[in-house]
């Protein structure tokens, strides 16, 4: 079955630097979202994009954050500054139409700024 | 707005015991969707169900059920005869131009 991927698994940086977080969809896939998990807590809303642009976006992703989907297949989220707050675990996940569809997620990132 | 209110935290069974997850939701659509995911320990989401709003009917797949009522706003979710790998994190989900999780529910299974 094919599978939305998520690289690296496992990031670490210092406070203020920038991050780069990598996903590539499902190929056929329209929709692209970002989630975070603070450990042992809810799974949290980012935001979505479509037809290369955001759809939607929460409180959370604030000027710090932004999304590109740079070519064809990935689809990246950067945070330019971080924070010790910004230590997560970041799920990308993506569905073939609208947010009524089952999303498929990667296997996510774990963020731990230091 | 809407929203998804698990309101156990964590729930502890033994091996074999039935156990339900309870999610109630809020929502002003005529036309929506429900959605449970599972997060086991090692941290993935998987997809467990989508129900649509018009459909009522409860829905078995094996040892999982899923009891959806409109009337009280709830679509809770039994495990039959539970088991260690059942342990995870349960989450229910209710789309909102984005799909909105609950703060799930972490089921311990004891052998």
């Amino acid at each position: 079955e094919p599978e939305v991927t998520q690289t690296p698994s496992h990031q670490v940086t210092q406070m203020g630097q920038e991050v780069i977080l990598r996903c590539v969809p499902i190929s056929n896939h329209l929709y692209f979202y970002w989630y975070r998990q603070i450990l042992g807590q809810k799974v949290e809303f980012l935001v979505s994009f479509y037809n290369n642009e955001i759809s939607e976006k929460s409180e959370i992703f604030d000027d710090q954050f932004s999304v590109e989907r740079p070519d064809g297949s990935n689809f990246t989220l950067k945070i330019r500054s971080t924070k010790l707050e910004d230590s997560a675990m970041y799920f990308c996940a993506s569905s073939p139409g609208t947010d009524n569809e089952k999303l498929f997620f990667g296997s996510g990132t774990q963020l731990s700024v230091l | 707005a809407q929203k998804v209110t698990q309101a156990q935290t964590e729930i502890s069974v033994v091996e074999k015991e039935d156990v339900t997850l309870d999610c109630v939701y809020e929502t002003r659509d005529t036309t929506y969707y429900l959605f449970w995911y599972k997060q086991p320990p090692s941290g993935e989401l998987v997809f467990l169900i989508r129900r649509n709003s018009f459909d009522e009917q409860n829905e078995i797949s094996g040892r999982y059920s899923w009891n959806f009522q409109k009337s009280t706003s709830s679509f809770n979710f039994t495990i039959t005869a539970s088991q260690v790998v059942d342990s995870a994190v349960y989450f229910c989900a209710l789309p909102q131009d984005d799909m909105r999780f609950g703060a799930g529910t972490r089921l311990t299974v004891k052998p």
